[in-house]
């Protein structure tokens, strides 16, 4: 049973909008999110974070929005640039730090087209 | 510091070898975990160490499966014997825990014909 859910496998924008990627988990205990970005032949890269305590934490270009009624979240990239085409993972946990094992959804495949 | 650093980058064995991956965690990270990434499954968690000691390894798939962590500079997961299904890219990641998130090896990439 997936409790991070990333239903776009894919996700295509051209360069210079907005870039949204969608994620929803099931587990209500969960209180801490991340989001990872990973290139091909890397490991996942931390992005950005959020705690439950909070709906939106904003990072230059990277902002997530958490609605937690909704148990969603989202990532939003503006504007999108040539780099930011990777793969960007979902996760989250209990534990507020990361101590109990981050659970990642299955991840967006994000291309920005010129 | 170099990050945590797996090895080896690519291992290709027969079915029913042993197959040991191995991680070198940031110094002083008291965390450590072994993901696995498969195109069905995404990222899973397969066990997971603290200061040394195995915590949850509710994830790891089988028997087969086997991981430790003799000091806090390196871990092993080990395969044996090794089934063509265990074919997916392993990932070591090591924590502080603090809010900047886990930091990841680059992974091996395990293929078993």
């Amino acid at each position: 049973d997936q409790q991070v859910k990333q239903n776009s496998p894919s996700l295509s924008v051209q360069e210079g909008r907005i870039s949204i990627l969608n994620c929803d988990y099931t587990n209500s205990m969960f209180d801490y999110f991340l989001w990872y970005k990973k290139y091909p032949a890397e490991g996942p890269t931390f992005l950005i974070s959020i705690s439950s305590i909070k709906d939106k934490n904003e990072d230059g270009r990277f902002t997530v929005f958490l609605n937690k009624s909704a148990k969603h979240l989202s990532l939003h990239i503006v504007p999108s640039q040539p780099g930011d085409s990777a793969v960007y993972f979902c996760a989250a946990t209990t534990s507020g730090g990361g101590a109990d094992g981050l659970t990642f959804g299955k991840g967006t495949h994000l291309i920005i087209q010129p | 510091d170099a990050g945590v650093i797996q090895s080896p980058r690519h291992e290709v064995t027969e079915m029913g070898q042993e197959v040991t991956l191995r991680c070198k965690p940031i110094s002083g990270h008291d965390y450590l975990f072994w993901y696995r990434q498969t195109m069905m499954r995404g990222l899973e968690l397969l066990i997971y160490f603290n200061n040394n000691v195995p915590i949850d390894d509710s994830g790891m798939p089988e028997d087969r499966f086997s991981a430790k962590m003799p000091n806090a500079s390196f871990s092993t997961l080990k395969i044996q014997p090794s089934e063509p299904r265990d074919s997916a890219v392993y990932f070591c990641a090591s924590s502080l825990f603090t809010s900047s998130g886990y930091t990841f090896g680059s992974g091996t990439r395990l293929t078993v014909v």
